[in-house]
């Protein structure tokens, strides 16, 4: 299985700002996926990013807000931008496995906005 | 959109089988069925998967009815470790779209 990481493990905003998230995987991924969970809610997919390509993003996720990056076949960025307290949230970076269709997650960065 | 349901919660015995049901009557006739668990605090993890016919792994066994309706996922053994959210959820398009899941309780 693929080790996923990411960093920060968590943050604390100002409302207004910005935050990055890093998601690292220790083999070479074609898709990786963004997604967000909300508190005491299941996991909403953000969007998915192919390497060489535009992300793709899911019904009410948009790329001002959420732009993502996807430089390489190991690595990729997602940024929440324009903080608002409804922000707060797990994000979890997740990507393909072994070729049956199943997926494994990073560990998550668990976001706070004041 | 295929939809899945599961029950919100149930509750084991530690050392019973943990049987969980899904339903995915709406599922189309080449998706997979995936189930994931969510330990507390950490991200998902997959469990076992398919399409048609029992599947069992080291982690736990798979039961697909014969018209593809439903599934029942057993942990044979239940332990205090498997208290987490388990998600019954296909595969469509390359990606996995969450239910709300079934809350497990090990019970000691």
């Amino acid at each position: 299985s693929a080790v996923i990481s990411q960093k920060p493990s968590r943050d604390i905003c100002q409302r207004g700002t910005s935050l990055t998230i890093q998601c690292q995987v220790d083999s070479q991924v074609t898709m990786m996926f963004w997604y967000r969970q909300q508190p005491g809610q299941s996991l909403t997919l953000i969007a998915t990013a192919n390497q060489g390509s535009e992300a793709t993003y899911e019904s009410g996720f948009v790329i001002d807000k959420f732009p993502i990056s996807r430089p390489n076949l190991t690595f990729s960025t997602l940024t929440v931008s324009n903080l608002s307290p409804e922000d707060s949230s797990i994000y979890l970076c997740s990507v393909d496995g072994t070729g049956m269709g199943e997926q494994f997650f990073g560990p998550g960065t668990r976001l706070t906005v004041l | 959109d295929a939809k899945t349901t599961q029950p919100p919660s149930m509750d084991c015995a530690e050392g019973r089988a943990a049987n969980l049901p899904c339903n995915h009557s709406t599922i189309s006739g080449n998706e997979y069925v995936y189930w994931y668990r969510q330990i507390h605090s950490q991200g998902p993890q997959y469990i076992i998967h398919g399409l048609k016919n029992n599947e069992t792994n080291e982690m736990a066994s798979l039961i697909i009815t014969e018209d593809r309706k439903s599934s029942t996922l057993i942990l044979p053994h239940a332990t205090l470790r498997d208290t987490a959210v388990y998600y019954c959820t296909p595969r469509r398009d390359d990606k996995i779209i969450f239910g709300k899941g079934t809350r497990l309780h090990i019970l000691p």
